[in-house]
């Protein structure tokens, strides 16, 4: 257990609809990363947010935003969803206070999102 | 931006062998290579990391090989078990500065 929860679990909606993924990170970790894993595919970062703060952006949709609370949680909404949207997305988190050994990130059980 | 490579995609040893993965970067001023293992449908967990300023890291059964000149490094999986079979991921970052770059993955396959 990587100290790192989402929920749900899995999520099953339609073409069109907005759903919402949930992420809280390990105690004490401030930054929170966001990735989408197609079926056998890699890893694709979607974006990161620090104390609150969006710190750097990937391939991200204009139909996809998140944000970080200032209890630290995070949450990554998906609106107008396609077909092509189902997927695994992960959330990790890592330290990055600056010291050795705070930028690893740990990953989530994931969320596994089918658009049907 | 950050670029890194890895290979082969997909591998298949039998048990007992050693499986070698490989990943090169393209950002000089990267200082940190993890290698994360993935189980179908589970989490990318961390089995090994590196940092810029040592070569080599051992733990147990695996060791990772860090190049800085020729901007590359490796996973070494010795005496391969069915266990090991998993898509394995390198990643590198500027600590504090860049978050991870992965790789494209590697499926390892294990045959008993």
């Amino acid at each position: 257990d990587s100290g790192v929860t989402q929920t749900p679990k899995h999520l099953i909606t339609a073409t069109g609809q907005r759903v919402t993924l949930r992420c809280s990170p390990r105690s004490g970790d401030l930054s929170v990363y966001w990735y989408q894993q197609s079926l056998d595919q890699g890893l694709q970062f979607l974006i990161q947010y620090y104390n609150g703060e969006e710190r750097a952006k990937g391939n991200i949709l204009e139909r996809f935003s998140a944000q970080q609370f200032p209890d630290l949680h995070s949450e990554l909404n998906l609106s107008s969803l396609e077909l092509g949207d189902s997927a695994l997305y992960f959330c990790a988190s890592s330290d990055l206070t600056g010291g050795l050994g705070t930028d690893t990130q740990y990953f989530g059980p994931g969320t596994r999102l089918t658009v049907l | 931006g950050e670029n890194v490579e890895q290979h082969p995609s997909t591998l298949s040893v039998q048990e007992g062998d050693s499986a070698v993965i490989k990943c090169t970067y393209s950002d000089s001023a990267s200082n940190y290579f993890p290698w994360y293992k993935q189980e179908l449908g589970k989490r990318p967990q961390l089995i090994i990391d590196i940092r810029s300023n040592v070569g080599e890291k051992k733990d147990q059964r695996i060791a990772v090989t860090l190049n800085k000149t020729a901007k590359h490094f490796s996973l070494h999986i010795t005496e391969t078990q069915p266990e090991d079979s998993a898509v394995y991921f390198c990643a590198a970052s500027l600590t504090g500065r860049r978050a991870l770059t992965f790789g494209s993955g590697t499926r390892l396959q294990v045959q008993p």
